[in-house]
């Protein structure tokens, strides 16, 4: 099955400091890329949309000079948490689409997620 | 606007089936689907059901569809101690941007 990595798994750092994560797909061009925060014992709120070339659809209540999304390529996406805080600990899962035109479905494949602990 | 519910925690047995519930708002979703989550982990795609179906099995899997009723449940039969996990059920809009919406979560406890 497709792929999709995060770089990194954990990051513990400090507050005020930007803390980057990158989801790549490993195997496929990823036709869009979701990014999502999950709150422990809670279910994934959508962030954001990422389109390669272009920019990034923020969904309702997300700050987006907060949350930088930067989508090089096909199969590069980078989230960038500006000025970390405690409360933007969590876990952060990125997703990857894949255009299967034999089918024409839209299947979204999940990377592993990072934790994030800003201190 | 969307919403997806789904009851917060079911415990069975080891070897009985277990039955997860879900039930979303909008009838326009093209998709439907269950994903599975260990902890610490990401989510892994189990199955899918396209809404012009009622029933999908794939393996131990049983999907069924009510879509009258907006109502989607999830067999797992035999169920094994490593099925242990969160599932969550989705929706997919076919607008531009293909997101899901995700229900709350279902934790399945499988006891020996």
């Amino acid at each position: 099955g497709a792929v999709v990595s995060q770089h990194p798994s954990r990051v513990i750092c400090k507050s005020g400091t930007s803390v980057k994560i990158e989801c790549r797909s490993l195997d496929f061009q990823a036709t869009t890329m979701f990014w999502y925060r999950q709150f422990p014992k809670q279910s994934l709120m959508l962030m954001a949309t990422s389109n390669e070339g272009s920019k990034a659809t923020y969904e309702q209540g997300v700050e987006k000079d907060k949350f930088l999304i930067n989508h090089a390529s096909l199969t590069l996406s980078t989230l960038t948490v500006t000025s970390a805080h405690p409360e933007d600990s969590s876990f952060y899962i990125c997703s990857a689409n894949i255009r299967r035109l034999a089918v024409l479905r839209e299947t979204q494949y999940f990377g592993p997620g990072t934790r994030l602990l800003v201190l | 606007g969307e919403d997806v519910e789904q009851s917060l925690f079911l415990s069975v047995r080891e070897g009985d089936s277990s039955v997860i519930n879900c039930t979303y708002t909008d009838s326009s979703s093209t998709y439907l689907y269950w994903y599975k989550q260990e902890p610490g982990a990401g989510l892994q795609l189990l199955t899918y059901i396209f809404s012009n179906m009622d029933m999908k099995q794939d393996q131990r899997l049983t999907v069924l569809l009510n879509k009258k009723d907006k109502h989607l449940s999830l067999r797992i039969a035999d169920t094994q101690t490593g099925d242990s996990a969160i599932y969550f059920c989705a929706e997919n809009y076919e607008d531009s941007s293909y997101k899901l919406i995700f229900g709350s979560g279902t934790r399945l406890l499988v006891r020996p």
